[in-house]
């Protein structure tokens, strides 16, 4: 069955940094895009980045451009987010999701879903 | 941004039909997709392309589209469908959810 689990969260200062993992198993990871979406405590969904299969295409929301960098390794079946210049207001639980239909490059939906990892940028 | 517009509660009695609206300019041109989210637990996908229920879903979630609003319908409420609910579209800049619409189940 498809799973994707989440690690890397923590506590960090603001301007800090950290690196999220999202390990991809029971389904052919190199086939599809991926995403990752964070939701702030008791706040709504907020679609972050996702990535083509290839890793050749990336998008990012404009509150994380230019600060967050998201990456794959098809070999290793993972997907990263690196996340820099960390402020509060990235303080959120981060889910990584996989893109539903293959056949679509964009306005994708969210099919599975890891069960995320908690980042809190405070001093 | 684009903005995805929807109620922030509904409230229905067990057995009754509940609609959740999302309202956005660019939803007749892109599909919507809902997703439930239950306290402390992930999203789970219950309709995409606007009407199209993933396996495991319950017949009782359905999903229509009109113009710049989609509705979510949940048909003969349980009370296990008290959940958190978002719908999702895109426009050419980016994927955007809606505020989420809470279902209360009296």
């Amino acid at each position: 069955q498809v799973q994707l689990v989440e690690s890397g969260g923590g506590l960090v200062k603001p301007g800090g940094s950290l690196r999220l993992s999202c390990a991809a198993s029971g389904f052919t990871f190199s086939d599809y895009y991926m995403s990752w979406i964070r939701q702030a405590p008791g706040k709504g969904l907020e679609w972050v980045s996702y990535i083509s299969s290839s890793g050749s295409t990336i998008y990012y929301a404009d509150s994380v451009k230019g600060r967050f960098t998201i990456s794959r390794d098809n070999a290793k079946n993972s997907l990263y987010l690196q996340m820099n210049s960390l402020r509060a207001e990235d303080t959120a639980v981060y889910y990584c999701a996989r893109d539903g239909d293959t056949a679509m490059v964009w306005g994708n939906y969210f099919d599975y879903w890891g069960q995320g990892t908690l980042v809190t940028v405070s001093s | 941004s684009y903005e995805l517009t929807q109620p922030p509660s509904v409230s229905v009695s067990p057995g009754q039909t509940a609609r959740i609206t999302c309202s956005g300019d660019a939803l007749p041109k892109q599909y919507a997709y809902w997703y439930q989210q239950k306290p402390g637990q992930a999203p789970v996908l219950v309709i995409y392309k606007d009407s199209e229920r993933p396996s495991g879903i319950p017949e009782r979630f359905s999903g229509s589209s009109s113009g710049t609003t989609v509705t979510l319908t949940i048909s003969g409420v349980q009370a296990e469908d008290e959940a958190d609910y978002y719908c999702q579209s895109a426009d050419s800049s980016g994927t955007y959810f809606g505020g989420g619409t809470k279902l209360t189940v009296l």
